[in-house]
Formats: C-alpha cells, sequence, structure tokens
C-alpha cells in the first residue's frame, strides 16, 4: 500500500486553465503539506494542514488554494495557471507534535504548463 | 521562510572516497536536522535525523551537529557511484510544524 499517494503524477495543460492535484495519506497523519520544487531542485515549504485547519500558508498566490475534505486528504487547486507554476508538487504528511518525526512524501505531480 | 543554506555543487568525490556535505541555518530556534537524498524524478527520503550537538552514526553515514555555529553536515564514507543525487538539508523549526529545506547539493560519485 501506498503510504502518500497523489494524482495525476504528469500534468501538462495551457496557460490560464485551472487544474487540481489531490494528495491521500493512509498512515493516520493529523499533518499534511504542499511543497514546490522548482527546476533547480529547491523544495519550497507552500502550505500545512494540521487536523483539517491551515497553519502553514507561506507566500503563494491566491490562485492557489489548498483544501482538506478530512485529515486524510489535502487537495491543490490552482487557477489561472502561469508559465511560473511549472514545477513538481509534493504532497507530504507526519505526526503533529514530534518534531523528530519525518515527513513521508508522495511520488510528486510534474506540472507543465505551457 | 527560515534560511537553510547549502552549496549547491556539484560535488565530485571519486568512488570509495568520503563525501562531505554541508548546511548552515539562519533559526537559531531549531530543534532537529534532516538530510534527505533525492535521486532526479524521485521523491525525497530520509537517511538521517539528529537534535543533539555531536556525530550520529548510521552505516556508511554520520550526520554532524554543532548548534553554536548553526552548522549540520553529512560524511558518506566509501562513496559508492549509487550515492550520486541531491542531498537535501532540512530544518524543523520550534513550531514543529514546518520542515523548511535548503536548495540541496549535487553529489557525483565517479567510478
Amino acid at each position: 500500500d501506498t503510504a502518500v499517494s497523489q494524482t495525476p503524477k504528469y500534468l501538462v495543460t495551457q496557460m490560464g486553465n485551472d487544474k487540481s492535484i489531490k494528495c491521500e495519506q493512509n498512515l493516520g497523519h493529523d499533518t499534511m503539506y504542499w511543497y514546490k520544487q522548482d527546476s533547480k531542485k529547491f523544495l519550497k515549504i507552500m502550505f500545512s494542514y494540521n487536523n483539517k485547519e491551515l497553519i502553514i500558508n507561506e507566500t503563494v498566490p491566491n490562485r492557489f488554494s489548498p483544501k482538506s475534505p478530512d485529515k486524510a486528504h489535502l487537495n491543490l487547486h490552482i487557477n489561472s495557471l502561469e508559465l511560473g507554476d511549472s514545477a513538481v508538487y509534493f504532497c507530504a504528511s507526519r505526526r503533529a507534535g514530534v518534531t523528530n518525526e519525518k515527513l513521508f512524501f508522495g511520488s510528486g505531480t510534474q506540472l507543465s504548463v505551457l | 521562510q527560515k534560511e537553510v543554506e547549502q552549496n549547491s555543487g556539484p560535488l565530485s568525490v571519486p568512488e570509495g572516497a568520503i563525501a562531505s556535505l554541508n548546511c548552515t541555518y539562519s533559526d537559531r530556534g531549531s530543534q532537529s536536522f534532516f538530510w534527505y537524498r533525492q535521486y532526479s524524478g524521485k521523491s525525497p527520503e530520509l537517511i538521517m535525523f539528529i537534535y543533539s550537538n555531536g556525530d550520529k552514526e548510521d552505516g556508511r553515514f554520520t550526520a554532524q551537529l554543532n548548534k553554536a555555529s548553526q552548522y549540520v553536515s553529512l560524511l558518506i564514507r566509501d562513496s559508492q557511484p549509487s550515492d550520486s543525487a541531491t542531498y537535501l538539508c532540512a530544518v524543523n523549526g520550534n513550531s514543529g510544524y514546518a520542515l523548511n529545506f535548503g536548495k540541496g547539493t549535487s553529489l557525483l560519485v565517479t567510478p
């Protein structure tokens, strides 16, 4: 069983479109994250949810909207896609309140905006 | 976002040598520190974490932490070509929620 699964793995779309990426974890974790990794491999945190509540919202355009219907799911919706949104988006999860706990990553979604 | 700095490399070492990867961080309240390895096209995977000053060893890997200098390093002994990857340093801040990553160091182990 995949611990953190995200879909789709590849997403190719035109500028201006709206798209969503879905993430699910079956580890029973309370905290989930979205990270963006650019072409230079910089992995930057975008959002974090703890038990369906938004706790981290880094400087991200408001075209990006995370949604957590329950603590096992954290989806990312992107409106009006721009060329600069092209990147790999990773979903991750870990147990809350345990600072030594590692992040479990999904396999990533490679988004290409044309 | 709190700063985590790494030399982007590439760091090239011959097979069998020791590879030394370094990381500095700006948040003095940081509590725990992680090294992830990422192969091209794959997701990051945890190699080690450390939270106390000093050294921590696991097989061929040794993590070193110096909180006074705000410095953490990873040593890879007997480097193998399969160790060629990008190594990401990550720091957990006071809040306990965010794990902030450096930009990664690309390591190339040549046969």
